[in-house]
């Protein structure tokens, strides 16, 4: 069974500091990877999708990359904004169009 | 375009009573899918619908049971309610394995 696990829990950071986020899988049979932010009561936002066969995605000052081959995946965040504080999950999606999640990273930003 | 939209956004029902929820996906997806977020357990995957047919399904009782219709949107009930039932219930849209788009989910709360 696929488990995807995020390391931190819970991070804290002044704003303006770069940041990185850590997501790992157990099985690298995947068909893609996405990053989503979760704002408190809220629904899913997605911030980057990156196929099996890409090793990186791009939108803005977020910065995805995938390592297949050692089931880890990175969301790197220049220059951090108040507004940027949010739950941030990372899921894999299998055969049969189902995602797993991981349990996301909590991060504030503070002014 | 508009994005995922499901109903209603809140929902307070009994122990024993039975519950749908609604799901309309984005125009053109025909995969929808079923998610249910709570603190202890974190997104869990329900079930998935393609073209009115269950493709996958999550480790969940029977209880959970869902529907396609021919216009795409989906529909999820439970039956006999329990107080674990209370949840953030998040739908999931996409064309087929690429790019899922979630809507703003529907808190239920069972007392």
């Amino acid at each position: 069974k696929q488990e995807v696990t995020q390391i931190p829990a819970a991070l804290s950071v002044p704003e303006g500091e770069n940041l990185v986020l850590n997501c790992s899988f157990t099985d690298s049979a995947i068909y893609n990877l996405q990053w989503f932010r979760q704002d408190p009561g809220k629904g899913l936002t997605s911030l980057l999708l990156i196929q099996s066969s890409q090793r990186e995605q791009t939108s803005g000052r977020l910065n995805a990359s995938l390592d297949k081959s050692s089931g880890r995946s990175t969301l790197y965040i220049a220059a951090s904004q108040p507004g940027d504080s949010a739950t941030y999950l990372c899921a894999v999606v299998v055969t049969g169009n189902q995602f797993y999640f991981g349990t996301g990273t909590s991060l504030t930003v503070i002014p | 375009k508009a994005g995922v939209t499901q109903t209603p956004r809140y929902l307070i029902k009994t122990r024993g009573q039975q519950v749908t929820l609604s799901c309309s996906p984005i125009s053109g997806h025909r995969s929808v899918s079923w998610y249910q977020q709570t603190p202890g357990q974190g997104l869990q995957f329900l079930f998935e619908y393609f073209s009115e047919t269950q493709r996958n399904k999550g480790n969940f009782p029977g209880r959970f049971s869902g529907r396609q219709f021919s216009n795409s949107r989906s529909e999820m009930n439970v039956s006999t309610l329990e107080l674990g039932d209370s949840a953030l219930y998040l739908c999931a849209s996409s064309v087929d394995t690429y790019g899922y788009t979630f809507g703003s989910g529907t808190r239920l709360t069972v007392v």
